[in-house]
């Protein structure tokens, strides 16, 4: 059964910042990884995907890397701002799970102006 | 381009009783599942579904029906409530490949 951990679970850092999210899967014959961001009392807004063949992807200030061999997956965020607080959810997605998520707990992050 | 849409998105139901969350999505996506949401316990797979009429079960299907009698529609059959499945639902669906999930709103519902 593939387990996915998030470090830390939570974090809280002063605006201005470069900061790093941790994600780690047990099994790494992985489709794809995605990374996804929840305000509170919301629904998931899809960040970043990566698929199984790629290393890394970018989309303006954060970068999402994946090494499969080794199980684990960074979100960097550049300069963080306070409308950056958030739970930031990594999620891997498996052949042999039918094609569906297995989620971490997720990081919540408190970017203080 | 409505994406994945869910209704309803809050429901207070007394325990025993039954209902169906609906989860539709306009993208022609093959893939569909269901999560549930719960303090501590991150997102958990209920069921899912990687086409029409093909359907499997997840991490914690107790409690819970799926059908899938059409690509767009997955709906969630509660069949007996219990203050268990208090929770936020969320539903979502996918393509093939190289495309990501795409989540609805979310139904937050109470047992009591």
């Amino acid at each position: 059964k593939q387990e996915v951990t998030q470090i830390p679970a939570a974090l809280s850092v002063p605006e201005g910042e470069n900061l790093v999210l941790n994600c780690s899967f047990t099994d790494s014959a992985i489709y794809n990884l995605q990374w996804f961001r929840q305000d509170p009392g919301k629904g998931l807004t899809s960040l970043l995907l990566i698929q199984s063949s790629q290393r890394e992807q970018t989309s303006g200030r954060l970068n999402a890397s994946l090494d499969k061999s080794s199980g684990r997956s960074t979100l960097y965020i550049a300069a963080s701002q306070p409308g950056d607080s958030a739970t930031y959810l990594c999620a891997v997605f498996n052949s042999n799970s039918g094609y569906a998520l297995n989620f971490g707990k997720g990081t919540s992050l408190l970017v203080t102006p | 381009n409505a994406g994945v849409t869910q209704t309803p998105k809050f429901q207070v139901l007394k325990t025993g009783q039954s209902m169906t969350l609906q989860c539709a999505q306009d993208m022609n996506h093959e893939y569909m599942s269901w999560y549930r949401q719960d303090p501590g316990m991150g997102l958990r797979l209920i069921h899912y579904s990687v086409g029409a009429g093909i359907t499997d079960q997840g991490e914690v299907p107790n409690g819970y029906n799926v059908s899938r009698s059409t690509t767009e529609d997955f709906p969630l059959r509660l069949l007996s409530a219990a203050p268990s499945q208090t929770s936020v639902y969320f539903c979502a669906s996918s393509g093939p490949g190289q495309y990501g999930y795409t989540f609805g709103s979310g139904t937050r519902l109470t047992v009591v």
